[in-house]
């Protein structure tokens, strides 16, 4: 977990409002990913980026979510008029190059979001 | 979509005893990894099996890649108390690596 930041650690919201989640990847790692834990279940991708690109966004709801990972500073997960259902552990990871198999993802230790 | 199964969902166990848990896939994976969460926090890399038929340790953790490349198991030998948490297996294809799928996991309750 050393080094992949994220904040805040706790989020609380009321319905509607908007959720900005922040990433800082690992000093050096240029690529991204979110993931989304519900309690009691597993992690599950929701969106992979490089720097300025979204290179995969399959996990992604098709409304509400957006995520961007700009030239300089951190990655930005964005939930929109959130919802009750919003409400999980947000985690990101980070990797040095593309990742491929034997490449190690570095996991945050998350924002979790609780929407009242 | 690729689904994971993973059991037990709980284990409620003897400080000292060993632990044994597993995982199958409905499809193939090129790499399973195993991870460990502690409560509040974002899972860490416990073991990563590259290969089918690989067995790797790592001090106490022996974990196994199954021949067929649908399931791999995780045992933990002599348990102890900071061994607590929950274990999630993942799988990893090659064709989109970014895309780890994570079992349910494996909470660990240990008494000493």
């Amino acid at each position: 977990n050393a080094g992949v930041m994220q904040n805040p650690r706790h989020l609380v919201r009321r319905r509607g409002q908007e959720a900005r989640l922040r990433c800082s990847p690992m000093k050096g790692h240029s690529h991204v990913y979110w993931y989304r834990q519900l309690p009691e279940e597993g992690l599950k991708f929701m969106v992979y980026l490089q720097k300025e690109n979204i290179i995969d966004e399959s996990g992604m709801p098709k409304e509400r979510f957006s995520a961007e990972f700009p030239k300089e500073g951190p990655s930005i997960l964005r939930i929109q008029q959130v919802v009750r259902g919003d409400s999980a552990a947000y985690f990101c990871a980070s990797s040095l190059s593309q990742v491929t198999t034997n490449e190690k993802l570095f996991f945050g230790s998350g924002t979790q979001l609780s929407v009242l | 979509g690729q689904q994971l199964n993973q059991s037990p969902q709980s284990m409620f166990i003897q400080e000292g005893e060993d632990v044994s848990m597993n995982c199958t896939s409905s499809s193939i994976f090129n790499t399973w990894l195993w991870y460990k969460q502690d409560p509040g926090e974002g899972p860490v890399l416990l073991i990563a099996l590259y290969k089918a038929g690989e067995l790797t340790s790592n001090g106490r953790l022996t974990a196994q890649f199954g021949i067929t490349r649908k399931d791999s198991f995780l045992n933990i030998s002599a348990s102890i108390p900071s061994d607590v948490g929950i274990y999630f297996c993942a799988g990893q294809a090659w064709e989109r690596a970014q895309k780890l799928v994570f079992g349910q996991g494996t909470r660990l309750t240990i008494n000493p």
